[in-house]
């Protein structure tokens, strides 16, 4: 079974830009959820959405949305760039029960200069 | 709000020896997870902890749960270099609650 996949793997951008994030869970996966990872801040909840719908959300401001499409892909979009959103964004897929292991992709470094 | 606090931070251990990874939570909870991260790669899940007493082993880790003291462990036996890399704990809590993370514990096995 292919695991979780992230595209792109690698973005720079300049502050005040936006910027879009893919995410394929595991076959048959209808949870995914968001993170960011920084050195100072550590890993950090953004959202979970499970069939189509935001489950969850962290305590990010709303330039960070999301949305996940019928066939469980998602999508994570950040608008007017700062510096301090340079991070490895990671998402994470599980069936979405209860205490379902969540199963990481490679992960988006975006670095904003 | 829920808290995860793992000690020690960093670890320097010497090949062949024994160390544990503490990690406690500020909420009760019977959901506690443990991941690996290498530099530059994503999370590898290691064990899932699902009730109180829980105790899994795998090669030279074993991790274990006491939820009344809202603790978990992750004991390294007989350390090889391999076996460095950053370790999370991460916790949720009944309800469909996102998962929190510990700061990791860098680990570096030395010869």
């Amino acid at each position: 079974k292919a695991g979780v996949t992230q595209t792109p793997r690698y973005l720079i951008k300049t502050r005040g830009q936006q910027v879009t994030l893919s995410c394929s869970p595991i076959s048959g996966h209808r949870s995914v959820s968001w993170y960011q990872q920084t050195p100072g801040q550590g890993l950090q909840f953004l959202f979970e959405y499970f069939s189509e719908t935001q489950r969850n959300k962290g305590n990010f401001p709303g330039r960070f949305s999301g949305r996940q499409f019928s066939n469980s892909r998602s999508e994570m979009n950040v608008s007017t760039l700062e510096l301090g959103d340079s991070a490895l964004y990671l998402c994470a897929s599980s069936l979405g029960g209860v205490a379902d292991t969540q199963y990481f992709g490679p992960g988006t470094r975006l670095t904003v200069l | 709000e829920l808290k995860v606090e793992q000690n020690p931070l960093f670890l320097s251990m010497q090949e062949g020896k024994n160390y544990t990874i503490y990690c406690n939570y500020s909420t009760t909870s019977d959901r506690l997870y443990w991941y690996r991260q290498d530099p530059g790669k994503s999370l590898e899940s290691l064990f899932v902890l699902l009730s109180n007493g829980a105790v899994k082993q795998e090669g030279r880790l074993m991790a274990s749960l006491d939820t009344k003291a809202r603790l978990s462990t992750l004991h390294i036996t007989a350390a090889v270099h391999d076996l460095s890399a950053t370790y999370f704990c991460a916790v949720d809590i009944p309800g469909n609650t996102p998962l929190v993370f510990g700061k990791g514990t860098r680990l570096s096995v030395i010869a």
